[in-house]
């Protein structure tokens, strides 16, 4: 099973909202990621969990928080957003241990408005 | 930072065709993943590669890990119109924990 699930698939969302995103996958790895997408353009990494631990932030703003509650389950904390925030919001996770390669969910596509 | 270049950018050919892409890197990495991407999904893992000169296949896909570790292609063999799609190469070096994606290629099949 090389499934990454995540939820809402879509969403909706008001500049002074609090909304969260979730992600969650049962393969056993022990990282876990966070990307934004515009459309016809590569993934941006956000954030980097490793062993439940924030290893990368990519300078991201405040107004998004990650927070990995256990190995399973990866969330995206959103707060204040801004219209140009609007994108495809990626969940991946990899397997460590030498092993990198990224196994993507199908993504929350998210709306400011 | 790190950036792979990617091409072509585009390709429009007949089902039945084959297909090849490429990226380069002025930057070594010591793995290389190839990810196909429809419209509105998030991108699907096609081939990892682990080892430079390494050659694998998965059905009418083949990738190799170039020789000197900056580079890498895909070769996609009688293309059929479902591989139409946006298709990503990413370079990514273990220890640093993150991927360098390049632009993509956008495959349109006409059948």
């Amino acid at each position: 099973d090389t499934e990454v699930t995540q939820t809402p698939k879509h969403l909706v969302m008001g500049m002074t909202n609090k909304k969260s995103l979730k992600c969650e996958q049962h393969m056993g790895h022990r990282a876990m990621y966070w990307y934004k997408q515009k459309a016809k353009k590569p993934p941006e990494l956000m954030f980097v969990y490793s062993y439940e631990k924030l290893s990368i932030n990519e300078s991201v703003p405040s107004r998004f928080s990650p927070e990995c509650p256990n190995s399973s389950l990866l969330n995206l904390h959103l707060h204040a957003l801004q219209p140009e925030d609007s994108a495809l919001y990626l969940c991946a996770s990899s397997p460590g241990g030498g092993r990198s390669e990224q196994y993507f969910g199908p993504g929350t596509r998210l709306t400011v408005t | 930072g790190q950036q792979l270049n990617q091409s072509p950018q585009s390709m429009f050919i007949q089902e039945g065709e084959d297909v090849s892409m490429n990226c380069t890197s002025s930057s070594i990495f010591n793995t290389w993943l190839w990810y196909k991407q429809d419209p509105g999904e998030g991108p699907v893992l096609l081939i990892a590669l682990y080892k430079a000169g390494e050659l694998t296949s998965n059905g009418r896909l083949t990738a190799q890990f170039g020789i000197t570790r900056k580079d890498s292609f895909l070769n996609i063999s009688a293309s059929i119109p479902s591989d139409v799609g946006i298709y990503f190469c990413a370079g990514l070096n273990t220890n640093a924990g993150k991927s360098t994606f390049g632009d993509g290629t956008t495959l349109t099949v006409k059948p």
